[in-house]
């Protein structure tokens, strides 16, 4: 148990429905991320929020729509997917920047297992 | 661009020593990590080497060559629960991590 818990932990959703993710940290971090692992592939990095703010997108398509409500909550709403986005999703939190300007470790939720038929 | 390398599988007998090796090229350096990684399950933190150097923790121990673009983990006395992925990450310039594809450990007894 890392202190993030997401939900559902497996998901099956045809390419014409809405579905979202939810992760939720409880570790008092102020910087969550959500990443995307396929089989044999790194680890790509999605969004990340810091204080609730969106720092970064990695040129994600816009069939998937980051939220960060609050510093403790992250969803991933999903619209229109395609069969190649099936991977598992992970969500991930961290103290953001340190003092020396780096991000500390970050901690991992189980992850969404996503099929898209 | 920018690459992280790690063998994609290994395997090692239980009891015995096993090293894991990363390599990599990025846009700047400030600092790499290994987690570890089971089947179904988070990534969890290992360790954090920002400086040239070996970092010791129990039975893992992690080493970084910042001039070479090279870390590897050490793992003694293996046990069967050792059985997982490792993952090298890099923070760039921009404190983005860079992620391997990561090694899958088989232990045998």
């Amino acid at each position: 148990e890392t202190g993030v818990t997401q939900t559902p932990r497996h998901l099956v959703m045809g390419m014409t429905n809405k579905k979202s993710l939810k992760c939720e940290q409880h570790l008092g971090h102020n910087a969550m991320y959500w990443y995307k692992q396929s089989a044999k592939k790194p680890l790509e990095l999605m969004f990340v929020y810091s204080l609730e703010e969106r720092v970064e997108n990695n040129s994600v398509p816009s069939r998937f729509s980051p939220e960060c409500p609050n510093s403790s909550h992250l969803f991933l709403h999903l619209h229109t997917l395609q069969p190649e986005d099936s991977a598992l999703y992970l969500c991930a939190s961290s103290q953001g920047r340190d003092g020396t300007g780096g991000y500390n470790e970050q901690f991992f939720g189980p992850g969404t297992r996503l099929t898209v038929l | 661009g920018q690459n992280i390398d790690q063998p994609t599988e290994m395997t090692a007998t239980e009891g015995a020593i096993v090293q894991i090796n990363c390599t990599y090229q990025t846009s700047g350096f400030n600092g790499l990590f290994w987690y570890q990684q089971h089947a179904g399950e988070a990534p969890t933190f290992l360790s954090y080497n920002v400086l040239d150097g070996l970092e010791e923790k129990g039975r893992f121990s992690s080493f970084l060559s910042r001039s070479k673009g090279y870390s590897y983990l050490l793992l003694k006395e293996l046990q069967m629960k050792d059985s997982a992925s490792y993952l090298c990450a890099v923070s760039d310039s921009n404190y983005q991590l860079i992620w391997g594809a990561g090694t899958k450990l088989i232990i045998k007894p």
